[in-house]
């Protein structure tokens, strides 16, 4: 079993859909959850940062930790075009990171 | 604030061909971090730097890749015969802390290497 597993899309969704990107992780010792999104041909952009379990948002977007179930969310409202990019979990316990393999999303206008 | 800088951002080799890499973390940053990711996949640590120090390495293929950090700033990356396998984006990625549980860590561009 991995130890982030995340489904690797593609995912199309209209333009101003809610969209849902989730994680499972199977160590219950990770305490920093993330998202990174991720363009063609660039680095990973730090989007969300979550410690231990609960909700966070920033503007359209809202991280969401569930430990009890090792599940993580990133919703997305209102999507845009310019979201259409591959969304990448990560999970710490130590001061290493684990990743997951990315989602890809497609916004169609 | 200035990012992560790396280069080259792209590289064509043949097989059995030797590469090299760099990276330039965000000034003050006491960590830095290689990743391969390949297509498709999410990134895995080679090796990580504490200042100068190694801190880990457990997945770095030792006997063609290796990497050094000499002043605890800069980084070079190396790989010495290249691989078919290889062909893959090195992303450098640099956090603020040492060994501190959930530091950010903030990526560079990336080198799309590929080897033919």
């Amino acid at each position: 079993q991995k130890e982030v597993e995340q489904d690797p899309g593609p995912l199309s969704v209209p333009e101003g859909a809610i969209v849902s990107l989730n994680c499972t992780y199977s160590n219950s010792a990770f305490q920093y959850f993330m998202w990174y999104r991720q363009y063609s041909r660039k680095g990973p952009e730090l989007l969300m940062y979550t410690y231990s379990s609960g909700n966070k948002e920033d503007g359209r977007f809202t991280a969401q930790v569930d430990k009890s179930s090792k599940y993580i969310s990133l919703f997305i409202r209102d999507s845009q075009p310019s979201d259409s990019a591959t969304y990448l979990c990560a999970t710490s316990g130590t001061y290493k990171y684990i990743f997951g393999t990315g989602t890809r999303l497609k916004v169609l206008a | 604030e200035a990012g992560v800088a790396q280069s080259p951002r792209y590289k064509i080799i043949e097989k059995r061909q030797s590469v090299a890499f760099w990276c330039n973390p965000i000034s003050g940053h006491a960590t830095l971090y290689w990743y391969q990711q390949i297509l498709g996949q999410g990134p895995k640590l080679l090796i990580q730097f504490q200042n100068n120090g190694v801190v880990d390495d457990s997945q770095l293929p030792k006997d063609r890749f290796s990497a050094e950090r000499l002043k605890g700033v800069d980084s070079t990356l190396k790989i010495q015969p290249a691989k078919l396998e290889d062909s893959a984006v090195y992303l450098c990625a640099s956090s603020l802390l040492i060994l501190t549980a959930g530091d950010e860590q903030y990526f560079g561009p990336g080198t799309r290497l590929t080897v033919t």
